[in-house]
Order: structure tokens, then sequence, then C-alpha cells
């Protein structure tokens, strides 16, 4: 079946612009989790949705990263008033029950680059 | 709070020799899953093992090896006979019912295997 799929694969914006990025989950799966992983670091967590809810937002950096998946599929993270520091790899992860045993199947990322 | 330590950032060995990638962890829940995920130079995470931490039993799958010590607090992996295909960068990570669900990732160790 099709794994995690996100959109767009590259963004390139300039500083100060407003950016969407949609994260498309495994089928069925109910958890889905943000990370942003900058050059040469692991993924850090940004938030994480068990249906329609955030059940978990506290990775966000700060107020300008918001997150929706409003009808428990297709979710879209955006970003206002891009920085220079938003350069990063935005990955996307699903998993079928959202608890911490469950796998986490993760996409292949946005690459955005902020000028 | 969790952390993971990879202290290897990189990791040069020649084809068919045995390389080991080390983990530590620290958290403060009693049950707790710790796995380890594959990043090929495609960028996509691939996951390998999860181990609960109940289940100090090492597992081997084809030429791979995994050792969990919660003595140590450590979760290494073994590759035998490395081979080309194998190089990428491996990431230990920990999760944990009582903190989120989240993946806590260690910076990750790149493998090099060369012919």
């Amino acid at each position: 079946g099709a794994g995690v799929s996100q959109t767009p694969s590259n963004k390139v914006t300039e500083k100060g612009k407003y950016v969407e990025l949609r994260c498309d989950p495994i089928s069925g799966h109910t958890a889905l989790y943000w990370y942003r992983q900058s050059l040469g670091q692991g993924p850090e967590f940004l938030i994480y949705f068990q249906g329609t809810g955030a059940a978990d937002d506290s990775g966000l950096p700060n107020d300008r990263f918001f997150a929706v998946r409003p009808e428990g599929s297709v979710s879209t993270l955006k970003i206002q008033r891009t920085e220079r520091g938003d350069s990063a790899v935005y990955l996307c992860a699903s998993s079928s029950g959202g608890r911490a045993k469950n796998e986490q199947f993760f996409g292949p990322g946005t690459r955005l680059t902020v000028l | 709070a969790q952390k993971v330590t990879q202290a290897q950032t990189e990791i040069s060995v020649v084809e068919k020799e045995d390389v080991t990638l080390d983990c530590v962890y620290e958290t403060r829940d009693t049950t707790y899953y710790l796995f380890w995920y594959k990043q090929p130079p495609s960028g996509e995470l691939v996951f390998l093992i999860r181990r609960n931490s109940f289940d100090e039993q090492n597992e081997i799958s084809g030429r791979y090896s995994w050792n969990f010590q919660k003595s140590t607090s450590s979760f290494n992996f073994t590759i035998t006979a490395s081979q080309v295909v194998d190089s990428a960068v491996y990431f230990c990570a920990l999760s944990a019912n009582n903190a989120g669900n989240m993946l806590t990732f260690g910076g990750g160790t790149r493998l090099m295997v060369k012919p």
C-alpha cells in the first residue's frame, strides 16, 4: 500500500513569507507526527495528532508554527513570517495507534529553504 | 526528560567488516520503547527494530543484531559482514507512554562502508 507522502518535496521561500507543508498519512493511521530535522542532526518532535486534535504540541518552537488535521487524515504544517533558522527538512510520520509502542512510518520529508 | 546519545558521529569501515553502533538512553519511565531507524542518502527514515523495556533478549535479523542492556541503559546495533548498501545514517530513538508518545532521537551515526 501507499506510504506517507509529503508535498512539496522542496520549498524555497523568502524571509518573512508564509508556507504550508502537507502530509498525507498511511490510510487508517490515526496518529500523525511532525518532526524537524536540521542538517547533521536527528529529527526533533514538533506536534502530534490523535485523530483531528493536537494531542501534544509541546515541540512547536514558537507561535509562528501551527498545524491542523481537520478531517483526521491529511495534515498541514503552517509557518508564518519564515526566518532563515526555519530552514530544515520537515518530516511527517504516522502510526496505527498513537501509543509509544507503535512504529512510526516516515514520509520523504519537505526540504524548506528560507533565503 | 528523555535523552538519547549516539557518541559516534561517523564510522568508516571496509566491506565485510563487522561494525557496532552505540546508543545510550535516559528516561524516568519504567515502560519505554527503543527503536533503530536507517536514513539512506535518499533521506527517508526506514524502521529497523523496536524493543520494549521489559524484553532484554537480544535479537538477530539476518546480518543485523541488537544488544539491549538495561543495566547500562544501552541499545547497541551490530551489522555483521557490512556491505556498501549499509552506508547510511542510523538513528536510535526512544518513546514512552508517559512522555507524550513522540520519538526522541539521538544525533545519528553516519556509517560509510567502503568497497
